[in-house]
Order: C-alpha cells, then structure tokens, then sequence
C-alpha cells in the first residue's frame, strides 16, 4: 500500500524566517495531495492542496510544490508568525481513493 | 468547520465495556471516515463509508465496528475486544467517496480514555 514518510518531525524556526515541511510517497497512482494544520486539541484543518496536474501552488505566505516523478511534496511557509505553531500533516490519495496521512511536524515559531 | 459534530469531547470507558462515539454532518456529504489520531503520529483510517448502508474496512478496522443508517450519521463503536482504545477519534466527511480528490473536513473530535 501506499507510504508516506514527512519530515522533519519537529521544526523551530524564528518568527518572520521559512519554514520547509517534505513529504514522500510510493504509489505512482496517487494524484491529490492536501496538507492539514492541528492546533493543540482541535480538529485538522485544510490549509493548501495539490492536485496531480499542477507543480505549484501558493495561497498567500503558503505554498506547496509537487514533485511527481520523484514523487514528494513540500509546504512552504514564508514570513513565519507565532500562530502558524501547530502541528502539520501531509496526506496521498491511494489507489482505492483513502488518505494515507504522513506521522506530522510539530512547528514551533518563537518571537 | 461547522456542519460536522462529534459527541461527545471526552469520554471514560472502564476495561471490557463497549462504547458508541456519535458523528453527525449536516453537509450533505456521501463520504464519511473514522480516524484514530495517537501521540507523534498521523491519522490512520478505521473505517470508511462511501455512501449510506455501505462501509468498508480502514487499515486498523480491528476491534471496531461501525454503521451508516443515515446519511448524516456514522457512528463508532469501540468494543472490549480493542486492545488499546486510549487516543483522539476524528470522524470526517467529504463531498464524493469515489473520486480521489476531495477534501475531506473533520469533526473536532472525542478523546477516549480507558481507565
């Protein structure tokens, strides 16, 4: 089945500087890739998507960049803030369609 | 955000009882998922639902059962037969189960807890 591995599993970085999460996967097939952020306690929350036909994407200070022949992902922060601190999670379709998420970063953005 | 709820936030189980975790989505959504989130890892799938009466095995389905009566709802049960049931339970829901693409949006989740 489908593998995702991210790194790195924990990230501080100081405020206003970049922050890089990756992420790798197996299966060829797979061709939507959402990143998720959690706060301590709360829900996972969409911030940014990439769909298969398209290498880039930015929402703001967001980006993803995708990969697909050597099949990784990263998410880009640029211009850090103290509530970007949360937990972030890459996920992969498989091939039946179900989310493989990876284990996530635990970034910590200190003023 | 809003039109996914999960019930209740906290809930205390003692060893070898069953117990029923409520999800309820007023999206309209066909597609409904149960996840189990533990300390330093990702979500993993217990089972899913792509439309009503129909559901299938995640990849840790084991000592679970589920049902999907109501589109609206797709409650879980954790049985005796867990092992280890302590973690944080998500529930999500996303527009179409078939197609490989759609964001799936979360419930804020129950914390169970065996005593």
């Amino acid at each position: 089945g489908e593998n995702v591995e991210q790194h790195p599993s924990t990230l501080s970085v100081q405020e206003g500087d970049s922050a890089v999460i990756k992420c790798t996967y197996s299966d060829s097939a797979s061709n939507y890739f959402p990143w998720y952020k959690q706060e301590l306690g709360k829900r996972p929350q969409l911030i940014i998507d990439i769909r298969s036909n398209v290498g880039e994407k930015k929402d703001q200070r967001i980006a993803v960049t995708l990969n697909k022949t050597a099949k990784h992902f990263s998410l880009h922060i640029t211009e850090t803030q103290p509530e970007d601190s949360a937990v972030y999670f890459c996920a992969v379709t498989d091939s039946w369609g179900k989310f493989q998420f990876g284990a996530g970063t635990q970034v910590v953005v200190t003023p | 955000d809003g039109g996914i709820t999960q019930s209740p936030k906290y809930l205390f189980r003692k060893e070898g009882q069953n117990v029923t975790l409520s999800c309820e989505q007023n999206l309209n959504h066909d597609a409904m998922y149960w996840y189990r989130q533990d300390p330093g890892q990702g979500l993993r799938l217990i089972y899913y639902s792509q439309i009503v009466n129909d559901f299938q095995k995640g990849d840790i389905a084991e000592g679970y059962s589920v049902s999907r009566e109501k589109k609206e709802s797709f409650p879980l049960t954790v049985t005796s037969a867990q092992k280890n049931p302590t973690a944080f339970y998500l529930c999500a829901s996303s527009i179409d189960g078939i197609a490989t693409s759609n964001e799936q949006f979360f419930g804020p989740g129950t914390r169970l807890t065996v005593l």
